[in-house]
């Protein structure tokens, strides 16, 4: 097992675009999380998944931001009408439920312009 | 609610100096503690951890111990190098947030040579 992998590792878009991130977890790993970070920041939550399905989102989240995790494998997360403030990293983590630690991706950087 | 809670950075020391990173939690006791490290444009991963009450986590010539009766997790190391520098997040297990892990800012440590 090669650990959490996200493509694109680095995203440049206009803004008005919308982008899509795809997030492939450990394989046996039921639980799926989405995150972003911005400069000097932690990790801020977005949303997780156990298997296919999506059991929070957080209230910070304008309805532009979308995730996806239709057979309980791979993640996508998709923002629409992208805005300048998007710029950010999006972290993808994913766990073993009964398993108190996560293991993250690489990030993907997007860079809204 | 339950939380860590952990010195703010930047920590700024000279190469081989003794590392410390305090975090202390509010709760009966975690079944578990972790400490996560971010290096410059990475995603999180897994530094140690400790899975119950006394026992000390070690990774990499860092080191902490869960301490129930002062509450705490730090992080030390002896001696410190370059590339050390990074960002260090103390953190419970996921299950315990909710089942979603929720990191604070983290302490940003630099390591001058």
């Amino acid at each position: 097992d090669t650990g959490v992998s996200q493509n694109p590792r680095h995203k440049i878009t206009k803004r008005g675009q919308n982008v899509t991130f795809r997030c492939d977890p450990i394989s046996e790993h039921n639980r799926l999380y989405w995150y972003r970070q911005t400069l000097g920041q932690g990790p801020e939550f977005l949303t997780y998944f156990q298997n296919e399905a999506q059991l929070e989102k957080s209230r910070l989240l304008s309805d532009r931001f979308s995730a996806e995790r239709p057979k309980g494998s791979f993640s996508t997360l998709e923002i629409q009408r992208t805005e300048q403030g998007d710029s950010a990293m999006y972290l993808c983590a994913s766990s073993q439920e009964a398993k108190g630690e996560a293991f993250f991706g690489q990030g993907t950087r997007l860079t809204v312009v | 609610g339950d939380s860590v809670t952990q010195m703010e950075g930047p920590v700024t020391l000279s190469e081989e100096a003794f590392l410390t990173i305090n975090c202390t939690y509010t709760a009966t006791g975690y079944p578990s503690l972790f400490w996560y490290v971010q290096y410059p444009g990475e995603g999180l991963q897994l530094l140690l951890k400790a899975t119950k009450a006394d026992d000390k986590g070690s990774n990499k010539g860092f080191e902490a111990t869960y301490r129930k009766e002062t509450t705490s997790f730090h992080l030390e190391k002896g001696s410190v190098q370059v590339s050390d520098s990074a960002v260090y997040f103390c953190a419970p297990p996921i299950y315990n947030q909710g089942g979603k892990l929720i990191f604070g800012q983290g302490t940003e440590l630099s390591v001058k040579p």
